[in-house]
């Protein structure tokens, strides 16, 4: 099945600790995007890549950084300089930058104790 | 950035229609209406887009208005796996490749559904 993936469900980690959060897409799609949910709220934009090896700042992007070496996989690492980490990251695709449509992955709820 | 305003939150009930409102009094003729939804602790999936036109999908119906400056969403009989938050976005068309195509989320309209 075609989809995009996100692991773990859940993390935990240490304040000071950086975290990487996996995405992953078999849909062939050249955009991806992270976003950050905070409760209560709606989605902001953290990075946004158009094409592989290739990426832009979002919204919120201090304290974060990502790659883009595979059409395939977006990962998103949460540094120590992130002052309040604790969120629910999504991460989606579209076809093309162009495209109508982004596609949801299943989200990574991090807590930072 | 083109903003959109809607309800925090609505009730209805299972089987009967539902309209969600969207006020968009600042749109630009190049803007996109875009609704999507997110199913509690899920991410968000894509409902409809439109420009001009009212538009069905077997998902929803959006209902534009003649000066664009207001949708609303039609789902036509609601069930409980409807209950979520929607988002009605504005997304230019001119520029899809840039930033300006990105999708910006507000606090959209939470749903309840009452069996």
């Amino acid at each position: 099945d075609g989809g995009i993936t996100q692991s773990p469900k859940y993390l935990f980690r240490k304040e000071g600790q950086n975290v990487t959060l996996s995405c992953e897409q078999n849909l062939n799609h050249d955009a991806m995007y992270w976003y950050r949910q905070d409760p209560g709220q709606g989605l902001r934009l953290i990075y946004y890549s158009q094409i592989v090896n290739d990426f832009q700042k979002g919204d919120i992007a201090e304290g974060y950084s990502v790659s883009r070496e595979k059409k395939e996989s977006f990962p998103l690492t949460v540094t120590s300089a992130q002052k309040n980490p604790t969120a629910f990251y999504l991460c989606a695709s579209a076809l093309t930058s162009l495209g109508n449509e982004q596609f949801f992955g299943p989200g990574t709820r991090l807590t930072v104790l | 950035d083109a903003k959109t305003t809607q309800p925090n939150s609505m009730e209805s009930n299972e089987e009967e229609p539902v309209h969600l409102p969207c006020n968009h009094s600042t749109i630009s003729g190049t803007d996109y209406i875009h609704w999507y939804r997110q199913l509690p602790s899920q991410g968000p999936e894509y409902v409809i887009h439109g420009l001009t036109s009212n538009v069905n999908n077997r998902m929803a119906s959006l209902a534009i208005a003649e000066d664009r400056k207001s949708s609303t969403l039609i789902l036509h009989r609601a069930t409980l796996r409807d209950a979520a938050v929607y988002y009605c976005i504005l997304r230019d068309g001119t520029n899809y490749g840039g930033s300006q195509g990105n999708l910006i989320f507000g606090k959209g309209t939470k749903l309840s559904v009452k069996p």
